[in-house]
């Protein structure tokens, strides 16, 4: 089973920042949270991955609240070519396998 | 691009029979896993090697079998074909020890 809660789905203005949502109560301490992105029925790209600090690079900016409960992916100026659905993935300990969980739908409108 | 390839990218077959799935990593990435997408379970793992060796297993059934060949690639066997295994199929490859997994394009396999 998933261990991450994400929104259904969330539309966001060509140009605004979209704020993406992720709960994930549960995680462990040494249980990294990443971020991958589909777009139409394409092969997931990865995003950002982090620990406890926030991350930022040249796609998105990933902000970990500081009892890592919870965090927020940042697209700073969402284009109509980031309209697809955002996984929000905790990796499993002691083991590489990405456990997906329904995501959001991330709709990017004009 | 990922630099992760699959071949083939369609394919289409009868219930019943045996295909093959074929996926080469990026260069230099040693660990080779396989996920299913179907409409209602979502992205699955099903397997992932390291190096030639079986590392972890997901949700695969028995009639699913794949390896690693000594050149990195992989390839995943369905056989016994199903309706139900109709679906997107997807590479990863990571360099171990490397938490990020970098996807192919998938094969989309229809089964009628």
């Amino acid at each position: 089973d998933a261990k991450t809660t994400q929104p259904p789905s969330m539309d966001c203005a060509e140009g605004r920042a979209a704020n993406l949502p992720c709960n994930h109560s549960t995680i462990s301490g040494n249980e990294y949270v990443y971020w991958y992105r589909q777009i139409h029925s394409q092969g997931p790209q990865y995003i950002i991955h982090g620990l406890k600090n926030n991350e930022t690079n040249e796609m998105a900016s990933l902000i970990i609240t500081e009892d890592r409960k919870s965090s927020t992916l940042i697209l700073p100026h969402a284009t109509l070519r980031d309209t697809a659905v955002y996984y929000c993935i905790v990796r499993v300990l002691n083991t590489d396998k990405l456990i997906f969980g329904t995501g959001t739908r991330l709709q990017v409108f004009p | 691009d990922s630099g992760v390839t699959q071949t083939p990218k369609h394919l289409i077959t009868a219930t019943g029979q045996r295909v093959t799935l074929r996926c080469s990593p990026r260069s230099g990435d040693l660990s080779v896993y396989w996920y299913q997408q179907s409409l209602d379970q979502g992205l699955q793992f099903l397997i992932q090697y390291y190096n030639g060796e079986e590392r972890a297993k997901g949700n695969i059934l028995e009639r699913f079998s794949a390896q690693q060949f000594p050149d990195l690639h992989s390839e995943l066997n369905l056989s016994s074909l199903e309706l139900g295994d109709s679906a997107l199929y997807f590479c990863a490859s990571s360099v171990w020890g490397e938490e990020t997994q970098y996807f192919g394009p998938g094969t989309r396999l229809l089964v009628l």
